[in-house]
């Protein structure tokens, strides 16, 4: 069953805007986080945010956590056409500690 | 460059055949994990191989088998092929064996495989 539910499915959006998705998720988790995927490749690991932080930025990826929620937001700021991509979330919540996915969310960016 | 290698990029069989797909692991990292992605199921975790030893094992049908070298390389076996078979397989690695959860995975590239 898919722990991570990624909001939106797609979203489409000019070079230069900001580009916020969301992840929600059912059980408690030690750690979340957040890959990128190019058309027919692999995933990239982004970032990896903990239980116990709220906040993390990694150049102009900025990831909030809200356990209380259970839910997750990944904004990219100031996007380039290159940022094109699935992005998805993964939470340690799998019964053996494995990483459990969302189904991602298809980001453009049209220059 | 992830430093994860899957070989063969493209593979396309019949159904009731029997394949092999092979990964070797990012240097230094001794957890090599299998997924298959598939555009309804979405990206599902197989097993995951720590230094030679199965560690956990997720949503692998028996007809699937895997392991895992002294190289560290690993394998997974996919036999009795079936239509819905056909998907993305991907291989990654982490350095640790621990809860995984709290290491990045490195993706390989992925094997399509295609039952005809």
């Amino acid at each position: 069953s898919q722990q991570g539910e990624e909001d939106p499915q797609a979203l489409s959006i000019q070079e230069g805007e900001n580009a916020t998705m969301n992840c929600s998720y059912k059980t408690s988790i030690n750690n979340l986080q957040w890959y990128r995927q190019n058309s027919g490749r692999g995933l990239v690991h982004l970032i990896l945010i903990r239980s116990n932080e709220r906040e993390k930025h990694s150049g102009r990826l900025r990831v909030t956590l809200d356990t209380s929620k259970k839910s997750s937001s990944l904004l990219i700021t100031a996007s380039r056409a290159a940022d094109t991509a699935s992005y998805f979330c993964a939470t340690d919540a799998g019964s053996q500690g494995n990483l459990i996915f969302g189904k991602g969310t298809k980001l453009s960016v049209k220059p | 460059d992830s430093g994860v290698t899957q070989t063969p990029k493209h593979l396309i069989t019949a159904t009731g055949q029997r394949v092999t797909l092979r990964c070797s692991p990012r240097s230094g990292d001794l957890s090599v994990y299998w997924y298959q992605q598939s555009l309804d199921q979405g990206l599902q975790f197989l097993i995951q191989y720590y230094n030679g030893e199965e560690r956990a094992k997720g949503n692998i049908l028996e007809r699937f088998s895997a392991q895992q070298f002294p190289d560290l390389h690993s394998e997974l076996n996919l036999s009795s092929l079936e239509l819905g078979d056909s998907a993305l397989y991907f291989c990654a690695s982490s350095v640790g064996g621990g809860r995984e959860g709290n290491q990045p995975q490195h993706f390989g590239d992925g094997t399509r495989l295609s039952i005809l």
